[in-house]
């Protein structure tokens, strides 16, 4: 157990329809990091938040976007679904903000488009 | 091309082997890191390598920055190393990852 949570675990929805994804990060880390991983595109690094600033942006669509609150936790909104967006969403938090800390991984939230 | 590149895409050994999964970058990165992905899904950090070597149990990681490589051994494979082995680089802003190899260990 990483100390990562990530809800909901599993996720089922319609084309454009909008949902939230949740990560709380282990204690005391202040970076969280979200990817996705679909099965054509593998691991990709979506957008980091770092004490509830926006601190690195990867391939995030326009459709998506983050936020990490003041307890620490993050959201990651995903509007108008296509069906090219299901995928696993993984959420990993760290304990600073640079490319060299270790990441400490959620289970990830399995998003399904029908 | 990919930023990160892993070779190979998929390996299946005799439990005891002795086995060698590489990674090649082309970016400039301020670490690297191995990650393993069990069947189930779920992903753990094995290292996070800025120079030299890490050693954890029977897995070994090194890294030459100067050739931009780096490689993830294990000593005397079990089953339960099966698994898909990731390595990813870190720069200030961006993460870059391999595609994965698929580690099958046949008992």
């Amino acid at each position: 157990d990483s100390g990562v949570t990530q809800t909901p675990k599993h996720l089922i929805t319609a084309t454009g329809q909008r949902v939230t994804l949740r990560c709380s990060p282990r204690s005391g880390d202040l970076s969280v990091y979200w990817y996705q991983q679909s099965l054509d595109q593998g691991l990709q690094f979506l957008i980091q938040y770092y004490n509830g600033e926006e601190r690195a942006k990867g391939n995030i669509l326009e459709r998506f976007s983050a936020q990490q609150f003041p307890d620490l936790h993050s959201e990651l909104n995903l509007s108008s679904l296509e069906l090219g967006d299901s995928a696993l969403y993984f959420c990993a938090s760290s304990p600073g903000v640079a490319g060299y800390n270790e990441q400490f991984f959620g289970p990830g939230t399995r998003l399904t488009v029908l | 091309k990919n930023e990160v590149e892993q070779s190979p895409q998929n390996l299946t050994a005799q439990e005891g082997e002795f086995i060698t999964i590489n990674c090649s970058y082309s970016v400039g990165i301020s670490a690297l890191h191995w990650l393993q992905q069990h069947p189930g899904g779920g992903i753990v950090s094995l290292f996070m390598l800025s120079s030299g070597k890490k050693k954890h149990g029977r897995l070994i990681a090194t890294i030459n920055i100067q050739e931009k490589h780096s490689s993830l051994h294990i000593t005397a494979s079990h089953p339960r190393d099966s698994a898909v082995y990731i390595c990813a680089g870190g720069t200030g802003n961006q993460f870059y990852f391999g595609t994965g190899t698929s580690l099958t260990v046949i008992p």
